[in-house]
């Protein structure tokens, strides 16, 4: 299968920690990239490769695999967090990328 | 610092033609895959199309492909997508999006600000 499946929605107190969770059978294979898009904003790469962060971006984001599943997890939310959160990954034929459903993230 | 500029977007009719294109700087730009992803309204992230940093692979979303056509020119820093028999589902805001690598992979690390693109009769 080349989809990649997110929650539609999840919500974390302010402060607290929250995983966002990603599934897809390329996963097996591929690392996920991780994007932040906010309303009128394009969208930012906030992890890759599992769990690198681009210059920038807190380290209270982190990622990690395992199996089929992609996760970011968000140590500490903050208010500006808040945003859709998009995976990615190669498809199972590597010639492609997908992207996930996205998953709406309201910090409380 | 990088900077990608999208252009080329606007409202067409359907089965109409329209180029895309991408300025590209800040970065050495044929040392890196380069892709265009949209968002149509009220819907997620889609991959487009990809092409390495010498063209020499290059992929397309299924439901473009044998419609759009990606290109890049190295010598002017620039990035197009030519879309052919343009369908009300390609409405949409498209972004031009840098990769990490000069193969394609799925690492964008720098978008544009996106050009948007409204097929309509």
């Amino acid at each position: 299968s080349s989809e990649l499946t997110q929650d539609p929605a999840v919500s974390v107190a302010l402060g607290q920690t929250v995983r966002i969770t990603c599934q897809g059978d390329s996963l097996r294979n591929y690392y996920a990239g991780w994007y932040q898009r906010k309303p009128g904003q394009a969208p930012i790469l906030v992890i890759y490769t599992s769990n690198n962060r681009p210059s920038g971006i807190p380290d209270r984001f982190s990622g990690s695999n395992s199996g089929n599943t992609a996760s970011l997890t968000i140590t500490g939310a903050q208010a500006e967090d808040e945003a859709d959160y998009y995976c990615n990954s190669r498809d199972s034929s590597g010639n492609h990328v997908v992207f996930g459903g996205g998953t709406k993230l309201t910090v409380l | 610092e990088v900077q990608l500029v999208e252009s080329g977007g606007g409202l067409v009719q359907p089965g109409r033609s329209l180029r895309l294109s991408c300025a590209a700087s800040g970065f050495t730009f044929d040392d890196y895959a380069m892709h265009w992803v949209r968002q149509a309204p009220g819907k997620g992230l889609e991959w487009v199309a990809g092409i390495s940093w010498n063209s020499g692979s290059i992929g397309y979303v299924d439901s473009v492909k044998g419609r759009f056509t990606i290109s890049r020119d190295n010598a002017k820093n620039f990035l197009y997508l030519q879309m052919n028999s343009l369908r009300p589902e390609d409405t949409a805001l498209y972004y031009c999006a840098k990769d990490r690598v000069r193969p394609l992979d799925n690492v964008f690390e720098a978008w544009g600000q996106g050009t948007t693109v409204i097929v309509s009769s």
